[in-house]
């Protein structure tokens, strides 16, 4: 079955520091991934995806991720963090060799960036 | 991108009553999803709400405590049956969308 990890549960960090969230999925075949946000008090958003092609993706708000394949890793990145990136992190994985959109969320990263 | 809405935002309820969810897209979708997000804690998926059939449900999750209704690509019902204060709970709404998905803003359900 497959599974994504997170093993960064909380972090906390100053403004203008740089963040990386690891993120790791257990599945041997072409998947697709994803990065949500979840700002306190809001629904989720998509941060950003990979589907397929060029394994450095970038999304909004000055986020990017790197899919290494022989790692099973999707890693978020940020060079510099600010107050307002506080917020839940989900990386999330589907396969579309199952035929299926249904996505397997990892447990979460909650971020706390200090002014 | 498809604009998703629920209904209610919130309720508070007592052990041992129902209630009915419901989900709103504007616009058609084939696939919909109903999730849990327990305080503190992940995504789960409960099910896939199909139109014109049944639903699907992961493992851990049994039609006679979450019935679905999916009458058109439109719109979806989740209900929470015979409630207790485990599942005090936010229930999500998303849809696949291109490739994407989508998420309602919750419901947000407390058991007393």
């Amino acid at each position: 079955a497959q599974s994504v990890s997170q093993h960064n549960h909380h972090v906390i960090l100053s403004e203008a520091a740089s963040l990386e969230l690891g993120c790791n999925y257990s599945y041997g075949g072409t998947v697709n991934l994803f990065w949500y946000v979840q700002y306190p008090g809001q629904h989720l958003q998509l941060l950003l995806k990979y589907f397929s092609g060029d394994p450095l993706v970038k999304g909004i708000k000055g986020f990017e991720a790197e899919f290494i394949k022989s790692k099973f890793s999707f890693n978020l990145r940020k060079p510099s963090v600010q107050w307002s990136d506080t917020a839940e992190y989900f990386c999330a994985v589907n396969a579309p060799a199952y035929n299926t959109d249904k996505l397997i969320f990892g447990t979460g990263t909650r971020l706390q960036v200090f002014p | 991108s498809a604009v998703i809405s629920q209904k209610p935002s919130r309720d508070i309820c007592q052990r041992g009553t129902s209630l009915t969810i419901q989900c709103q897209v504007d616009s058609q979708v084939t696939m919909m999803f109903w999730y849990r997000q327990q305080p503190g804690q992940s995504l789960t998926l409960i099910a896939t709400a199909n139109q014109g059939s049944e639903a699907t449900y992961e493992s851990g999750f049994v039609i006679d405590k979450f019935p679905i209704s999916r009458p058109n690509l439109t719109f979806s019902t989740l209900t929470v049956s015979n409630m207790s204060p485990e599942d005090s709970s936010i229930y999500l709404c998303s849809v696949a969308s291109y490739n994407e998905q989508f998420f309602g803003p919750g419901t947000r359900l407390t058991v007393l």
